[in-house]
């Protein structure tokens, strides 16, 4: 079966733009997390879908990020009117889930590099 | 605070030396500590720990939990240039910074 795949792999964009990036999870996994790695950094929590429940929504860093799992399955992380911090390496992994927020193995997919210049 | 503290944060040692890794945490109620090696880009999976004082072995790696002490250990022995990489701990959703280790030939 295949693994965590996210699209882009790479993104240049404008200052000011918006960006959504695409996260399909390993099948079968009921949990999905984004993190984002800025260079030299660890991961910075983002954002946690646990089956139908509401998204854990604690780690967006502001109202310009958003995500939506649709269908239980495939993940859209939405930046609006990017800016220059938001320069970094997005990552999506999902796990099993059911074993409450971060307690069971995640599994990361290659992440997508997004370049605000 | 909820605060993953991961030292070294770079190592640098010999093929065949024996490497020690550290990890400190402070919130002493969690489900699950998990190591990861981080190469490139995705991280992957190392370790689940969960029960204090068990130690998990995988090959040349090994890591153990201490709940009272609030740390746990990542050992790598006769390491080999392939076990070059960044090391994370995460405690639930927290990462630390990770220990960036490279192996000299």
């Amino acid at each position: 079966g295949a693994g965590v795949s996210q699209s882009p792999s790479n993104k240049v964009t404008e200052k000011g733009k918006d960006v959504e990036l695409r996260c399909d999870p390993i099948s079968g996994h009921t949990a999905l997390y984004w993190y984002r790695q800025s260079l030299g950094q660890g991961l910075e929590f983002l954002i946690y879908f646990q089956g139908n429940s509401a998204p854990d929504k604690s780690g967006l860093p502001s109202d310009r990020f958003s995500a939506e799992r649709t269908g239980g399955s495939v993940s859209t992380l939405t930046i609006q009117r990017t800016q220059q911090e938001d320069s970094a390496v997005y990552l999506c992994a999902s796990s099993l889930g059911g074993s409450g927020r971060g307690a069971d193995t995640q599994y990361f997919g290659p992440g997508t590099r997004l370049t605000v210049l | 605070e909820d605060k993953v503290v991961q030292s070294p944060l770079s190592l640098v040692v010999h093929e065949g030396d024996t490497v020690t890794l550290n990890c400190s945490y402070e919130v002493t109620n969690f489900r699950s500590l998990l190591w990861y090696k981080q190469e490139k880009k995705a991280p992957t999976f190392l370790f689940m720990l969960t029960s204090s004082g068990i130690e998990k072995k995988s090959g040349r790696l090994s890591s153990i939990l201490d709940k009272k002490e609030l740390f746990s250990i990542l050992n790598i022995t006769a390491t080999q240039t392939g076990d070059s990489a960044i090391y994370l701990c995460v405690r639930e959703l927290t990462f630390g910074t990770g220990t960036r280790l490279t192996i000299i030939p």
